[in-house]
């Protein structure tokens, strides 16, 4: 989607903390979330976080969510090759998801 | 919980014929669930939302009498895509949304379709 925004390509060595950052345009968005792909598979559903919250975190995972600047990312803690993957970000706005573009997030050793 | 299959996960066809793919939810209620298209190493495109038991909605653009989309239960719906061409060969991807505070949309593992 045009108005959901990320960089394309992110690299990081095993055992570091991953980065992925997105930012949206519509200031009425409810939820955003966190999808993974991996190769020739559908959408894995990581996490989401509500519009009102700052910050989300879940086992490896931290969402953080600026709504001033409608910036969202999402960390990953102790990267792992099986990290390697496709990661969409999406805002909902009515009951609509629109993505950006993904961030291929390669692991190396 | 919250898994959807879709089937088949790959299909070839000759150009010219119809070609079904179904999305089911198979351990919760979908009152809605959406299609959507990818392009190779690009985002998701919305192509319609399906209410169970009430007409499809299309996005801008899609014809809607070249991708017909049934959603006969809470939940099953299928997307047929007719006289089907090379272009649009694609890997069409289905969610269904429960009806939760969150509204979340589970995705199921996508189609490939092949057009020849």
């Amino acid at each position: 989607g045009e108005d959901v925004e990320q960089s394309l390509f992110l690299s990081v060595r095993e055992g570091d903390s991953s980065v992925i950052n997105c930012t949206y345009t519509d200031s009425s968005s409810t939820y955003l979330y966190w999808y993974k792909q991996e190769p020739g598979a559908g959408l894995q559903l990581l996490t989401y976080i509500f519009s009102n919250m700052d910050m989300k975190q879940d086992q490896r995972l931290t969402v953080l969510l600026n709504k001033k600047d409608k910036h969202l990312s999402l960390r990953i803690a102790d990267t792992q090759t099986g990290d390697s993957a496709i990661y969409f970000c999406a805002e909902r706005t009515d009951y609509k998801l629109s993505f950006g573009a993904g961030t291929t997030v390669t692991v190396r050793a | 919980g919250a898994v959807v299959s879709q089937h088949p996960s790959w299909v070839i066809c000759k150009s010219g014929t119809s070609v079904k793919i179904e999305c089911r939810s198979l351990d919760f209620q979908a009152t809605t669930m959406f299609w959507y298209r990818q392009f190779p190493k690009q985002s998701l495109m919305l192509m319609a939302t399906s209410n169970e038991g009430s007409k499809a909605t299309y996005e801008q653009g899609v014809e809607k009498d070249k991708f017909l989309i049934n959603h006969a239960s809470l939940t099953l719906s299928t997307l047929t895509v007719t006289s089907a061409h090379p272009e649009d060969s694609s890997f069409y991807i289905c969610s269904a949304q429960t009806s939760s505070n969150t509204d979340t949309q589970y995705f199921g593992p996508g189609t490939r379709l092949t057009v020849l």
